[in-house]
Protein backbone atom coordinates (compact mmCIF):
# COMPACT_ATOMS: atom_id res chain seq x y z
CA UNK A 1 0.00 0.00 0.00
CA UNK A 2 1.44 3.22 -1.10
CA UNK A 3 2.72 6.03 1.72
CA UNK A 4 1.45 9.73 2.19
CA UNK A 5 2.74 11.45 -0.69
CA UNK A 6 3.35 15.09 -0.63
CA UNK A 7 4.07 17.60 -3.42
CA UNK A 8 6.46 19.09 -4.29
CA UNK A 9 9.05 18.24 -2.12
CA UNK A 10 10.81 21.63 -2.30
CA UNK A 11 9.73 25.06 -2.94
CA UNK A 12 11.91 28.31 -2.98
CA UNK A 13 9.20 31.60 -2.72
CA UNK A 14 9.61 35.03 -1.69
CA UNK A 15 8.16 37.32 0.80
CA UNK A 16 4.67 38.60 -0.33
CA UNK A 17 3.96 35.16 -2.55
CA UNK A 18 1.50 32.53 -1.87
CA UNK A 19 2.21 28.72 -1.92
CA UNK A 20 -0.05 25.73 -2.65
CA UNK A 21 0.91 22.44 -0.99
CA UNK A 22 -0.79 19.26 -1.98
CA UNK A 23 -0.45 15.94 0.29
CA UNK A 24 -2.70 12.29 -0.87
CA UNK A 25 -3.34 10.43 2.37
CA UNK A 26 -2.90 6.62 2.63
CA UNK A 27 -5.42 4.86 0.39
CA UNK A 28 -8.93 4.37 2.94
CA UNK A 29 -7.31 7.03 5.15
CA UNK A 30 -10.03 10.06 5.41
CA UNK A 31 -8.14 12.41 7.87
CA UNK A 32 -5.36 14.54 6.86
CA UNK A 33 -3.53 16.61 9.50
CA UNK A 34 -1.29 19.21 8.90
CA UNK A 35 2.28 19.73 10.57
CA UNK A 36 4.64 22.97 10.37
CA UNK A 37 7.74 22.09 11.36
CA UNK A 38 10.77 24.55 12.24
CA UNK A 39 14.30 23.64 14.29
CA UNK A 40 13.00 26.49 16.92
CA UNK A 41 9.32 25.31 17.67
CA UNK A 42 9.56 22.08 16.58
CA UNK A 43 6.48 20.17 15.06
CA UNK A 44 3.53 22.24 15.91
CA UNK A 45 -0.37 21.55 14.46
CA UNK A 46 -1.56 23.13 11.77
CA UNK A 47 -4.85 21.73 11.13
CA UNK A 48 -7.38 18.65 10.60
CA UNK A 49 -9.58 18.02 8.01
CA UNK A 50 -12.38 14.56 7.85
CA UNK A 51 -14.73 14.03 5.07
CA UNK A 52 -13.87 17.45 3.36
CA UNK A 53 -14.33 19.62 7.12
CA UNK A 54 -11.99 21.24 9.46
CA UNK A 55 -12.69 19.52 12.34
CA UNK A 56 -9.56 21.07 14.22
CA UNK A 57 -7.21 23.98 14.20
CA UNK A 58 -3.85 24.91 15.35
CA UNK A 59 -2.47 28.60 16.78
CA UNK A 60 -1.42 30.19 13.51
CA UNK A 61 -2.53 32.92 11.52
CA UNK A 62 -5.43 32.96 9.11
CA UNK A 63 -2.64 33.12 6.41
CA UNK A 64 -2.83 29.68 6.76
CA UNK A 65 -5.62 27.72 5.19
CA UNK A 66 -6.11 24.42 4.40
CA UNK A 67 -8.83 22.29 2.36
CA UNK A 68 -10.05 18.42 2.07
CA UNK A 69 -11.80 17.24 -1.69
CA UNK A 70 -14.13 14.22 -1.91
CA UNK A 71 -11.56 11.93 -2.59
CA UNK A 72 -9.32 12.68 0.90
CA UNK A 73 -6.70 14.62 -0.84
CA UNK A 74 -5.67 17.90 0.95
CA UNK A 75 -4.23 20.85 -0.37
CA UNK A 76 -2.78 23.45 2.38
CA UNK A 77 -2.47 26.92 1.22
CA UNK A 78 -0.01 29.85 3.23
CA UNK A 79 -0.43 33.71 1.79
CA UNK A 80 1.45 36.77 2.20
CA UNK A 81 4.85 34.78 2.97
CA UNK A 82 6.47 35.54 5.54
CA UNK A 83 10.76 34.43 6.05
CA UNK A 84 9.54 32.86 9.17
CA UNK A 85 7.38 30.67 7.28
CA UNK A 86 10.20 28.69 6.20
CA UNK A 87 9.81 25.20 7.49
CA UNK A 88 9.39 21.90 6.94
CA UNK A 89 5.34 21.10 6.21
CA UNK A 90 4.43 17.92 6.81
CA UNK A 91 0.79 15.93 6.47
CA UNK A 92 0.01 12.87 8.13
CA UNK A 93 -3.24 10.51 7.35
CA UNK A 94 -5.35 8.50 9.58
CA UNK A 95 -8.25 6.41 9.04
CA UNK A 96 -10.46 7.74 11.28
CA UNK A 97 -10.67 10.37 13.87
CA UNK A 98 -8.36 9.09 16.28
CA UNK A 99 -5.86 6.68 15.70
CA UNK A 100 -2.67 6.04 14.61
CA UNK A 101 -1.01 8.77 11.94
CA UNK A 102 1.55 8.36 9.38
CA UNK A 103 3.19 11.08 7.49
CA UNK A 104 4.41 11.78 4.70
CA UNK A 105 7.90 13.02 3.88
CA UNK A 106 7.00 16.53 3.83
CA UNK A 107 7.63 20.15 2.00
CA UNK A 108 10.60 22.01 2.26
CA UNK A 109 9.69 25.44 1.87
CA UNK A 110 12.28 27.97 1.80
CA UNK A 111 10.91 31.82 1.88
CA UNK A 112 13.33 34.65 0.57
CA UNK B 1 6.65 26.28 29.66
CA UNK B 2 5.89 24.16 26.93
CA UNK B 3 3.19 21.52 27.51
CA UNK B 4 5.17 18.26 26.71
CA UNK B 5 9.23 18.63 27.05
CA UNK B 6 11.83 16.52 25.89
CA UNK B 7 15.78 16.77 26.30
CA UNK B 8 17.29 17.58 22.85
CA UNK B 9 20.14 15.80 23.37
CA UNK B 10 22.39 15.21 21.52
CA UNK B 11 22.62 11.51 23.10
CA UNK B 12 25.81 9.62 21.54
CA UNK B 13 25.73 5.91 22.94
CA UNK B 14 28.04 2.84 21.90
CA UNK B 15 26.35 0.15 19.71
CA UNK B 16 24.76 -2.28 21.98
CA UNK B 17 24.02 0.35 24.37
CA UNK B 18 20.40 0.17 25.91
CA UNK B 19 19.51 3.71 25.34
CA UNK B 20 16.73 5.26 27.57
CA UNK B 21 14.68 8.80 26.05
CA UNK B 22 11.81 10.37 28.10
CA UNK B 23 9.32 13.03 27.77
CA UNK B 24 7.22 14.99 30.48
CA UNK B 25 3.80 16.41 29.96
CA UNK B 26 1.91 18.92 31.84
CA UNK B 27 -1.66 17.73 30.55
CA UNK B 28 -3.36 15.50 32.26
CA UNK B 29 -5.70 15.35 29.57
CA UNK B 30 -3.23 13.64 27.25
CA UNK B 31 -4.27 9.70 27.34
CA UNK B 32 -3.03 8.73 23.73
CA UNK B 33 1.36 8.22 23.63
CA UNK B 34 3.24 8.10 20.60
CA UNK B 35 7.02 7.57 20.21
CA UNK B 36 7.89 8.59 15.97
CA UNK B 37 11.90 8.48 14.37
CA UNK B 38 12.68 10.94 11.79
CA UNK B 39 15.89 10.96 9.70
CA UNK B 40 17.62 13.60 8.50
CA UNK B 41 15.45 15.10 5.37
CA UNK B 42 12.51 12.45 6.68
CA UNK B 43 8.82 12.50 8.09
CA UNK B 44 8.25 11.08 10.94
CA UNK B 45 7.93 7.17 11.12
CA UNK B 46 5.75 5.98 14.04
CA UNK B 47 7.58 3.50 16.23
CA UNK B 48 5.34 2.71 19.35
CA UNK B 49 1.35 3.68 20.06
CA UNK B 50 0.54 3.12 23.57
CA UNK B 51 -3.04 4.28 25.33
CA UNK B 52 -3.15 5.76 29.18
CA UNK B 53 -0.50 4.22 31.96
CA UNK B 54 1.62 1.01 31.29
CA UNK B 55 4.25 -0.69 28.73
CA UNK B 56 4.42 -2.27 25.69
CA UNK B 57 7.19 -3.94 23.89
CA UNK B 58 7.35 -4.30 20.35
CA UNK B 59 11.06 -5.68 19.53
CA UNK B 60 13.70 -4.22 20.44
CA UNK B 61 11.73 -1.35 21.63
CA UNK B 62 9.58 -1.03 25.19
CA UNK B 63 7.45 2.19 25.87
CA UNK B 64 6.42 3.13 29.34
CA UNK B 65 3.75 5.32 30.12
CA UNK B 66 3.41 6.93 33.73
CA UNK B 67 0.41 9.23 33.85
CA UNK B 68 0.50 9.87 37.60
CA UNK B 69 4.18 11.25 37.00
CA UNK B 70 3.36 12.48 33.49
CA UNK B 71 6.28 11.12 32.15
CA UNK B 72 7.02 8.66 29.17
CA UNK B 73 9.56 6.49 28.20
CA UNK B 74 11.24 4.77 25.38
CA UNK B 75 13.77 2.17 26.02
CA UNK B 76 16.07 0.64 23.04
CA UNK B 77 17.76 -2.47 23.53
CA UNK B 78 20.62 -3.52 21.56
CA UNK B 79 21.31 -0.02 19.87
CA UNK B 80 22.42 0.12 16.77
CA UNK B 81 24.12 2.42 14.16
CA UNK B 82 20.68 2.52 12.20
CA UNK B 83 19.29 3.87 15.04
CA UNK B 84 20.66 7.39 14.82
CA UNK B 85 17.94 9.44 14.40
CA UNK B 86 16.30 12.02 16.14
CA UNK B 87 12.98 10.36 18.50
CA UNK B 88 10.13 12.34 19.26
CA UNK B 89 7.40 11.75 21.47
CA UNK B 90 3.97 12.65 20.68
CA UNK B 91 0.61 12.68 22.66
CA UNK B 92 -2.86 13.71 22.38
CA UNK B 93 -6.33 13.90 24.55
CA UNK B 94 -8.10 12.06 22.14
CA UNK B 95 -11.35 12.68 19.77
CA UNK B 96 -9.44 14.23 17.37
CA UNK B 97 -5.87 14.31 15.23
CA UNK B 98 -4.12 16.78 17.05
CA UNK B 99 -1.02 15.88 18.15
CA UNK B 100 1.08 17.52 20.61
CA UNK B 101 5.33 17.20 20.27
CA UNK B 102 8.11 17.25 21.90
CA UNK B 103 11.28 19.03 20.33
CA UNK B 104 12.96 15.85 19.88
CA UNK B 105 16.24 14.26 21.03
CA UNK B 106 18.86 13.59 18.69
CA UNK B 107 20.58 9.86 19.25
CA UNK B 108 24.13 8.92 17.84
CA UNK B 109 24.63 5.39 17.94
CA UNK B 110 28.70 4.76 17.54
CA UNK B 111 30.40 1.66 16.18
Amino acid sequence: KAGVTQTPRYLIKTRGQQVTLSCSPISGHRSVSWYQQTPGQGLQFLFEYFSETQRNKGNFPGRFSGRQFSNSRSEMNVSTLELGDSALYLCASSRGRSGTQYFGPGTRLLVL
Amino acid sequence: QKEVEQDPGPLSVPEGAIVSLNCTYSNSAFQYFMWYRQYSRKGPELLMYTYSSGNKEDGRFTAQVDKSSKYISLFIRDSQPSDSATYLCAMTAGGGNKLTFGTGTQLKVEL
